[in-house]
């Protein structure tokens, strides 16, 4: 069965402290690996599609990669605006439809 | 401003209580979907759509019915509310290719809680 998996759960980080969030994902034949950032309240934003092996994206602080097995979403020197849930999504089915996994809870203290 | 517009944003039922939420894109996207967001749980897929005239089931369907008489619109009907459905709701779509496809525009979400 098709699973996304994210690590962990939640985040804590000092403003300007480096770090990444984790998305390992079981799918076959993948389609795409999707990035979004949610924010209390609000519904998700899309940051990021990753296509291939070795490809990445930056945005920027925060910079995607992918692998065959999983995604990172390193964030360089974050700041308090950061702070948000990150989640990553794969399509699946015919109509491509988003499997999500459970999200990051990304906090940075100022 | 272009997006997708979901009312109400809070609602309250009581177990047995029947409502719709409302969801309408003004962007053309042929694709639209309804998902749930429960703690630790992430986004659940409900119902989907691929266009006017055509749904299907997602991973969580039970207690959940919707049509698509239009490209804009598509509403999600709770037919008997339990309070196993209190949730957030999110209501998404995107156009079906393109540089935009599987790029999934949100709505800002409909909480309902379920006494």
């Amino acid at each position: 069965e098709d699973q996304v998996t994210q690590s962990p759960e939640a985040l804590r980080l000092q403003e300007g402290e480096s770090s990444s969030l984790n998305c390992s994902y079981t799918v076959s034949g993948l389609r795409g690996l999707f990035w979004y950032r949610q924010d209390p309240g609000k519904g998700p934003e899309f940051l990021f599609t990753l296509y291939s092996a070795g490809e990445e994206k930056e945005k920027e602080r925060l910079k995607a990669t992918l692998t065959k097995k999983e995604s990172f979403l390193h964030i360089t020197a974050p700041k308090p605006e950061d702070s948000a849930t990150y989640l990553c999504a794969v399509p699946k089915g015919s109509a491509r439809q988003l499997t999500f996994g459970s999200g990051t809870q990304l906090t940075v203290l100022p | 401003n272009a997006g997708v517009t979901q009312t109400p944003k809070f609602q309250v039922l009581k177990t047995g209580q029947s409502m719709t939420l409302q969801c309408a894109q003004d962007m053309n996207h042929e694709y639209m979907s309804w998902y749930r967001q429960d703690p630790g749980m992430g986004l659940r897929l409900i119902h989907y759509s691929v266009g006017a005239g055509i749904t299907d089931q997602g991973e969580v369907p039970n207690g959940y019915n919707v049509s698509r008489s239009t490209t804009e619109d598509f509403p999600l009907r709770l037919l008997s509310a339990a309070p196993s459905q209190t949730s957030v709701y999110f209501c998404a779509s995107r156009p079906r290719g393109g540089s935009g496809a599987n790029v999934l525009t949100f709505g800002a979400g409909s909480r309902l809680t379920v006494l």
